[in-house]
């Protein structure tokens, strides 16, 4: 079966440090891999998506980038956060055919401070 | 205008009553639907997928309706565990592979004893 891992599970950041989110997926090949923000009290918001390796498509202009340097690994990063980047990290994987739905990890819980 | 949008509730319903969420969407081309769970600071989890022709689960009953661009999910017999905040979900592509999922606010329900 399918699982997917997401660490750290919180992360306490000061405003201008750097950051790294790791996402990894196991009993899969060539899936879609997404990065969310859930900001508290609102909606998921779509951040990143990704059909391949090295293959990355952005949602919202913003000061984060991500990375797919392997099959089953999406890497979520910034060099210099800001408060507003504080909330929920969610990562999530669909196979590429439909419905194409989506499965979460276990989400890293981001503060900056 | 949303692409998805729910009624936020909150929902406060006893043990064993019958609660319906409504949630309409904007994109007459969304292919694929569902409703995802999210207890509170965890990651949101597929309830059910949506099918054309209603679908049920158990104590829950999806229904869609293209024409009115509207889906519903019924709970029976409510119990404790049901209180969650439930995620409306719609997909559409574009012309790729890629799922491209919109979600919803989400309807808050707290079922009390």
């Amino acid at each position: 079966s399918q699982t997917i891992h997401q660490w750290p599970a919180t992360l306490v950041q000061p405003v201008g440090s750097p950051l790294s989110l790791e996402c990894t997926v196991e009993g899969t090949s060539n899936p879609n891999l997404y990065w969310y923000r859930q900001a508290a009290g609102r909606g998921l918001q779509l951040l990143f998506y990704s059909v391949g390796i090295g293959q990355i498509s952005s949602e919202v202009p913003q000061n984060l980038s991500a990375s797919r340097p392997q099959d089953r690994q999406f890497i979520l990063s910034s060099k210099k956060l800001l408060l507003s980047d504080s909330g929920f990290y969610l990562c999530a994987w669909s196979v590429r055919t439909p419905p194409d739905t989506q499965y979460f990890g276990p989400g890293t819980r981001l503060t900056v401070l | 205008r949303k692409e998805v949008e729910q009624d936020p509730g909150p929902f406060n319903v006893p043990e064993g009553a019958t609660v319906a969420f409504n949630c309409t969407y904007s994109n007459s081309a969304s292919q694929s639907f569902f409703w995802y769970r999210q207890d509170c600071r965890k990651e949101p989890k597929l309830l059910m997928s949506v099918y054309s022709s209603g679908n049920e689960d158990g104590r829950f009953t999806a229904q869609l309706n293209r024409a009115s661009q509207y889906i519903s999910l019924l709970i029976r017999d409510s119990k404790l565990s049901d209180s969650a905040t439930y995620l409306c979900v719609v997909n559409y592509g574009r012309g790729s592979t890629l799922g491209r999922l919109y979600f919803g606010r989400g309807t808050q329900l707290t079922v009390w004893p």
